[in-house]
């Protein structure tokens, strides 16, 4: 059984370009959340999706962007660049009806110079 | 609003020997909390969690924690570490099942013989 797949699993950009990185979910599930991990710090929420849309939102500028596609896949697009997003982006999953448990995938370590 | 304080950045401790990492959450309503791991360049992988009931939760790889809701807190415990329980970790804050994790900043434990 597939856990949470991300890719890339690096990536590396200039200040002022966009990015997308892409995440599967653990098979069975349904809801896909992305958070931003910084250098030494915990992760902080970005955004998560269910049935293809936006359900909830933590405090991340428009800059920061998703996607659900029907089979549960997921897309974070990140518009102008700004070397403060240099961080690990990681996809957790979870099954909507009695979900306590988000499974992570190994993150996308995003370095913008 | 919900925040995490995980009170130690760091415990180093040598092998077999008892440790504790702590951590305090401030929320007005019910809370899920959780222990996540983070081994070096990976994802996080769920140690325990407390939904309801017993305030004692034991989880994978011998760690346990207690749910303590006069004091808001919910410290991890391990009465033997192993070198290879040298890692990063996180306590986490939900108010709804599968909704926004709210991550402290992390404790490294580091365990040497």
């Amino acid at each position: 059984d597939a856990g949470v797949t991300q890719s890339p699993t690096h990536l590396i950009k200039t200040r002022g370009q966009q990015v997308t990185l892409r995440c599967s979910p653990k098979s069975g599930h349904d809801t896909v959340s992305w958070y931003q991990q910084a250098l030494g710090q915990g992760p902080q929420f970005i955004f998560q999706y269910y049935e293809e849309e936006e359900r909830q939102r933590g405090n991340f500028p428009d800059r920061f962007s998703g996607h659900q596609f029907p089979n549960y896949s997921s897309e974070l697009n990140v518009n102008a660049l700004l070397l403060g997003d240099s961080a690990l982006y990681l996809c957790a999953s979870s099954l909507d009806r009695g979900a306590y448990e988000q499974y992570f995938g190994p993150g996308t370590r995003l370095t913008v110079t | 609003a919900q925040s995490v304080t995980q009170l130690d950045s760091q415990v180093p401790v040598f092998e077999e020997a008892p440790v504790e990492l702590r951590c305090n959450y401030s929320s007005s309503v019910s809370v899920y909390l959780f222990w996540y791991v983070q081994y070096p360049n990976q994802g996080l992988q769920l140690l325990l969690k407390y939904l309801s009931g017993s305030t004692l939760v034991k989880g994978i790889n011998g760690f346990e924690a207690e749910f303590n809701k006069s004091q808001t807190s919910f410290h991890l415990r391990k009465p033997s570490v192993h070198i290879s329980d040298t890692a990063e970790y996180f306590c986490a804050v939900s108010e709804k099942a599968g909704t926004a994790l709210i991550f402290g900043k992390g404790t490294t434990l580091s365990v040497s013989s």
